[in-house]
C-alpha cells in the first residue's frame, strides 16, 4: 500500500496568510492525488485533483503543486470559512489512501 | 444537481450484520463507479471499496475482505454495502461518493454513522 505523509497535523494561521500543507507519497504516485477539506460534521469536498486542477467551485486562492513523491497545498489569504480540515488522497494505485489530514485553526 | 442520500446506520453488536443504501440523483448513475470511504470517530478517511459503473468490478480494501460487499441497483440508483461479521474497529461514519478514475470522490453523501458495540 502506498502511505501518504501529510504534515502538518495541525497548522494555525492569521486571516490573509499564506498557509502549505505539504504530502509525501511512500513511491511516486504520477500526479494523482486530489485534496479535499471538511468542515466539523461535514462530508468531504473535493478541492482540488490531478495535483493542480481545481475542481468547479473551488475558489483560486486555493492551488497545489508537485510531482513524483512529494506533492503540496496552499491557500493563498485565509479566510474565515477556510477553517476546516485538509485531507490528501492517492489515487494513483489500490487502495486509494488518504493523509491523515491537517486542521487549520485561526490564530 | 447531484445529490447522494446514505441510510441504514445504527447501532449493531458484534458478529452481526447491517445493509447500508445510498439513493443517487441528478445524475446518471449507471455511467458512474461509485465508492464507500469511511471514518472513525474523531479519525482520519479510509476507502472501503469501489463498484464499477456496471457492478462487474468490485473493490476492497484487505480489512474489509470476505466481510463487505459492495453492490449495486441501476434500475433503482441506489448503491449499497453489506456488512457482515462486524467489529468494534468498523465504528465509523460511512460516505458513499461518486468515484471516476480520474476524478475520485468527487461527490459525497452526507454519510451515516455506524456503531458496532455490545
Amino acid at each position: 500500500d502506498i502511505q501518504m505523509t501529510q504534515s502538518p497535523p495541525s497548522l494555525s494561521a492569521s486571516l490573509g496568510d499564506k498557509v502549505t500543507i505539504t504530502c509525501q507519497a511512500s513511491q511516486n504516485i504520477n500526479k494523482y492525488i486530489a485534496w479535499y477539506q471538511q468542515k466539523p460534521g461535514k462530508a468531504p469536498r473535493q478541492l482540488i485533483r490531478y495535483t493542480s486542477t481545481l475542481v468547479s467551485g473551488t475558489p483560486s486562492r486555493f492551488s497545489g503543486s508537485g510531482s513524483g513523491r512529494d506533492y503540496s497545498f496552499s491557500i493563498s489569504n485565509v479566510e474565515s470559512e477556510d477553517i476546516a480540515s485538509y485531507y490528501c488522497l492517492q489515487y494513483d494505485n489500490l487502495p486509494y489512501t488518504f493523509g491523515a489530514g491537517t486542521k487549520l485553526e485561526l490564530k | 444537481e447531484v445529490q447522494l442520500v446514505e441510510s441504514g446506520g445504527g447501532l449493531v453488536q458484534p458478529g452481526r450484520s447491517m445493509k447500508l443504501s445510498c439513493a443517487a440523483s441528478g445524475f446518471t448513475f449507471n455511467n458512474y463507479d461509485m465508492a464507500w470511504v469511511c471514518q472513525a470517530p474523531k479519525k482520519g478517511l479510509e476507502w472501503v471499496a469501489t463498484i464499477s459503473y456496471d457492478g462487474s468490478s468490485t473493490y476492497y480494501r484487505d480489512s474489509v475482505k470476505g466481510r463487505f460487499t459492495i453492490s449495486r441497483d441501476n434500475a433503482k440508483s441506489t448503491l449499497y454495502l453489506q456488512m457482515d461479521s462486524l467489529r468494534s474497529e468498523d465504528t465509523a461514519t460511512y460516505y458513499c461518493a461518486r468515484h471516476t478514475s480520474a476524478n475520485p470522490f468527487a461527490y459525497w453523501g452526507q454519510g451515516t454513522l455506524v456503531t458496532v458495540s455490545s
